[in-house]
C-alpha cells in the first residue's frame, strides 16, 4: 500500500506557500522527499530519519510525525523552479526485506 | 562525477524479443533498485539489491529479471517483453548503512513494446 499524498495537485502564484502531506498506513522508519520535473529523473530533496525530526534548506522544509505515520513538506515563498511532481518515499521493512515505496505524488505548478 | 548511467535511453522493440537495460553507478553504493513509472501509478519498485549477489522482488517483479554480479552494475532483463511493459524505467542507487539513504537516479529509459 503506497503512502497517500495530499493534495493530488496544487497551483500557486510565485511567492505563495504550499504544504504537501504524506500519510502511511504502515509504520514509517524514515521519510524521503523527491521532486521530479516532467520526463526527468526524481531529484532528492531531503531525508528524515527520526520521528519528530524537522529539516529544511532554502525555503523548503519537512517534518516527520512517527506516531501519526505522517510527513509534511513545506514550500515557502514558492518560485517558478518549484514546479514539478513531489513524491514522498519510505522503506518497507518486512521480515528482512528492504523494499522502497513511493507515495502517490503531488503535482505542483507555480505561475508567474 | 558521481552518477548513475542507464543504457539505452530509448528503446522500441517487439513482443517477445529479449532485451537488457544496463545500469551502472560509480559511488560504491550497496543498494540498487529498478523502478517503472506509468501515468497515474507513480513510481513502483521492480527489483532491488542490497549488495552483490543479493537481490529481491519489489512490488511489480513479474516479467523481469535482474542480476548483481558486480557492485557497480545492476542490469534489468526482460526475457519476453509484452506491451504492458511499455513504460519509463529508472535505475537508482544509494548507501544503506542500516537505512536506505539518498537515492541517486539514472536518467531513465523509455521503452515501447509493440
Amino acid at each position: 500500500q503506497q503512502p497517500v499524498q495530499s493534495p493530488q495537485a496544487v497551483i500557486l502564484r510565485e511567492g505563495e506557500d504550499a504544504v504537501i502531506n504524506c500519510s502511511s498506513s504502515k509504520a514509517l522508519y524514515s521519510v524521503h522527499w523527491y521532486r521530479q520535473k516532467h520526463g526527468e529523473a526524481p531529484i532528492f530533496l531531503m531525508i528524515l530519519l527520526k520521528g519528530g525530526e524537522q529539516k529544511g534548506h532554502d525555503k523548503i522544509s519537512a517534518s516527520f510525525n512517527e506516531k501519526k505515520q505522517q510527513s509534511s513538506l513545506y514550500l515557502t515563498a514558492s518560485q517558478l523552479s518549484y514546479s514539478g511532481t513531489y513524491f514522498c518515499g519510505t522503506e518497507e521493512r518486512t521480515s528482512g526485506t528492504y523494499k522502497y515505496i513511493f507515495g502517490t505524488g503531488t503535482r505542483l505548478k507555480v505561475l508567474a | 562525477e558521481a552518477q548513475v548511467t542507464q543504457n539505452p535511453r530509448y528503446l522500441i522493440t517487439v513482443t517477445g524479443k529479449k532485451l537488457t537495460v544496463t545500469c551502472s553507478q560509480n559511488m560504491n553504493h550497496e543498494y540498487m533498485s529498478w523502478y517503472r513509472q506509468d501515468p497515474g501509478l507513480g513510481l513502483r519498485q521492480i527489483y532491488y539489491s542490497m549488495n552483490v549477489e543479493v537481490t529481491d522482488k519489489g512490488d511489480v517483479p513479474e516479467g523481469y529479471k535482474v542480476s548483481r554480479k558486480e557492485k557497480r552494475n545492476f542490469p534489468l532483463i526482460l526475457e519476453s517483453p509484452s506491451p504492458n511493459q511499455t513504460s519509463l524505467y529508472f535505475c537508482a542507487s544509494s548507501y544503506s548503512g542500516g537505512a536506505i539513504e539518498t537515492q541517486y537516479f539514472g536518467p531513465g529509459t523509455r521503452l515501447l513494446v509493440l
